[in-house]
């Protein structure tokens, strides 16, 4: 089955402690990306990647890293969360940059 | 700067009746619109889309009008459902960006 698989779904971490949201996909998509969603304001990009090795900075880059060693695979790291970090996070794949986009289900962070 | 906006956070139909979910956009550059499905603790699914050269695109139940000279474009969902029931995102793109609104809770009512 086709599909954009991240982890954890649901993360509650403190200040200051280093996390990685994984995110891999099966559909050798060429673009990957990450957003978050908070209330009011839609999906917002944060990174993205066009191939492999190839990454560059959404609308809200700030205080995230991704790396993209592989096609399958995008995590999204977050060296010193902060509670303005507090967010619904997605990981979504496509075959090209703006065509139609593959969402996983999402990963729920809580920053204390 | 919100380039796509939802005005309506929420949309409240009955079964059976048509739901119109509106969009509008501020970036001329923007040639190609979507349409986003999403449930509750999934993410979201793409829906329907349209090219600027179109005024129309139909699929099903579902069709997507775009008004280029008005920066406007709706979904039109016919007859509505409840399975229907979720937020729907509209989303832009052109001159390298894309920008998503900020999402219409749709509930249609059995």
């Amino acid at each position: 089955e086709a599909q954009v698989t991240q982890n954890p779904r649901y993360l509650i971490t403190v200040t200051g402690k280093k996390l990685t949201v994984t995110c891999s996909q099966n559909m050798n998509h060429e673009y990957m990306s990450w957003y978050r969603q908070d209330p009011g304001l839609g999906l917002r990009q944060i990174y993205y990647s066009m191939n492999v090795e190839v990454t560059d900075k959404g609308d809200v880059p700030e205080g995230y890293k991704v790396s993209r060693k592989e096609k399958r695979n995008f995590p999204l790291i977050l060296e010193s969360p902060s509670p303005n970090q507090t967010s619904l996070y997605f990981c979504a794949s496509s075959l090209e940059p703006y065509s139609p986009l593959h969402f996983g289900n999402g990963t729920r962070l809580t920053v204390t | 700067d919100q380039q796509v906006k939802q005005n309506s956070p929420s949309l409240s139909v009955q079964e059976g009746r048509i739901s119109i979910l509106n969009c509008d956009y501020t970036n001329s550059m923007f040639d190609y619109f979507l349409w986003y499905k999403k449930y509750p603790a999934e993410g979201p699914t793409f829906l329907i889309s349209i090219s600027s050269i179109k005024d129309k695109n139909e699929d099903g139940r579902f069709t997507v009008f775009l008004n280029k000279s008005a920066k406007h474009l709706s979904l039109h969902i016919v007859p509505s459902q409840p399975g229907d029931s979720a937020v729907y995102f509209c989303a832009a793109s052109g001159n390298n960006d894309m920008r998503f609104g900020a999402g219409t809770r749709l509930t249609v009512k059995p």
